[in-house]
């Protein structure tokens, strides 16, 4: 399997304009999450889904974050407005059957600069 | 007091020492005690996975968990350039809301 793949792997963007990060999960994976990675703050959970449903949303920092997984295999992440606080590296993550005891499987991230 | 707390280092040692990372954490309900390490520019990918309390061994990793003084640790023995890398912690609470909590990561350098 190729693993967890997400794109852009960068993205620089002007404050205000809408961003999308894409995810696509291992084959097989129910669980999928989305974190965000900044020096300050370190690896925060955003949000995770369960067969597509959203079960934990209370990481998303704000109603100008939204995340989506229509199917199995594709997740977006989406803010807009963007702001430069925005600015991290987001990580989509995948896991079989647990979301706290089993091991996640992380992409190599998207890495967001807002200016 | 943050749920897990971790020296972000930056750690520095010279090649074929011990090294030591450690975390502390505060809910007593965290059960699952994880590793993982994060190269530059890479997501992280798990390294050593512990329940409850006790040790662990893998090749030169060993993972403790102390319950009763709510602290972890990863030991390195041996330790090789190709170790360099950020190491987080990580923990979950079975039967809470089962959503794995991370330190924020300790750099470690490995001096040839």
């Amino acid at each position: 399997d190729a693993g967890v793949i997400q794109s852009p792997r960068h993205e620089v963007t002007e404050m205000g304009q809408e961003v999308t990060l894409r995810c696509k999960p291992i084959s097989g994976h129910d669980y999928l999450f989305w974190y965000r990675q900044t020096m300050m703050r370190g690896l925060e959970l955003l949000i995770y889904f369960n067969n597509n449903v959203p079960i934990d949303d209370s990481g998303m920092p704000e109603d100008r974050f939204s995340a989506k997984m229509p199917n199995a295999s594709f997740s977006t992440l989406k803010i807009q407005p963007s702001e430069p606080r925005d600015s991290a590296v987001y990580f989509c993550a995948s896991s079989f059957g647990t979301s706290g005891t089993g091991e996640l499987f992380f992409g190599e991230g998207s890495r967001l600069t807002v200016l | 007091q943050k749920e897990v707390e971790q020296d972000p280092g930056p750690l520095s040692v010279p090649e074929g020492a011990i090294v030591s990372l450690n975390c502390t954490y505060s809910n007593s309900a965290f059960q699952y005690f994880m590793w993982y390490r994060q190269y530059s520019r890479k997501g992280p990918e798990l390294l050593m996975y512990t329940y409850s309390s006790g040790n662990k061994e893998d090749g030169r990793f060993t993972a403790q968990v102390d319950k009763s003084s709510k602290y972890i640790s990863l030991f390195i023995r041996d330790s090789q350039p190709s170790d360099s890398a950020t190491y987080l912690c990580a923990m979950s609470a079975v039967g809470r809301d089962d959503k794995i909590i991370f330190g924020k990561g300790t750099r470690l350098h490995i001096l040839p």
